[in-house]
């Protein structure tokens, strides 16, 4: 069965940092492409940045370039994020998303539970 | 970068009726790949239909999308009660973005 657990959230202060990590079981993890989204509370869903298998390419939403950093360590089937310089409106619970296939270019089928990100001061 | 609008944002339905849920591209979506995902309060996502018009494992036959380009439509034949969520459309091709969603709500 696939899993993915995020952790790490927590209640930060602005301009402060986190990192966040997802726990991926039950599948290669290191044959797919992986994704951070994350939604504000009582927003939509946004896509934040996603990571090919090795590492080797790295793509991100306008809004959280510079800031944060997607990264991966297939020995350990982990996925992270490390958030620095944290505003507001990063609030959000931020989700661990995995692709249908191993093309980037296929849907998102499975995902974490989800962990909240609280930035205030 | 392709944006996603979805209309309406709200729709008031029944039990039993038909809902018919609204995405338009900015520009056109390469080979159709536009996904639909369905949400339910404090639950993750999930995948109902992918290149437009494929269900997704699992998903009952009631769901079914179409469309091409920049407009595309997802239809829930006869609604349950469990249908009543929110719902997001998504191109997946580059950087993914998601629709805004519509509220499916009883009416």
């Amino acid at each position: 069965e696939v899993q993915l657990v995020e952790s790490g959230g927590g209640l930060v202060q602005p301009g402060g940092s986190l990192r966040l990590s997802c726990a991926a079981s039950g599948f290669t993890f290191s044959s797919y492409w992986m994704n951070w989204v994350r939604q504000a509370p009582g927003k939509g869903l946004e896509w934040v940045a996603n990571i090919k298998q090795d590492g080797s390419e790295i793509y991100y939403v306008d809004s959280v370039k510079g800031r944060f950093t997607i990264s991966r360590d297939n020995a350990k089937n982990s996925l992270y994020l490390q958030m620095n310089s944290l505003r507001a409106e990063d609030t959000a619970v931020y989700y661990c998303a995995r692709h249908y296939s191993s093309s980037r270019v296929s849907p998102f089928y499975y995902w974490g539970h989800g962990t909240l990100v609280t930035v205030s001061s | 970068e392709i944006v996603l609008t979805q209309s309406p944002g709200t729709l008031s339905l029944s039990p039993g009726e038909r809902a018919t849920l609204s995405c338009r591209a900015s520009q056109s979506v390469s080979n159709t790949y536009l996904a639909w995902y369905q949400q339910k309060p404090g639950q993750a996502p999930r995948l109902l239909i992918y290149g437009a018009s494929s269900r997704a494992t699992g998903i009952p036959d009631r769901f079914s999308g179409s469309g091409s380009g920049t407009d595309f439509t997802l239809t829930i034949s006869r609604l349950e009660p469990e249908d009543f969520a929110v719902y997001y459309c998504q191109q997946y091709d580059n950087s993914p973005p998601f629709g805004q969603g519509t509220k499916l709500e009883i009416k």
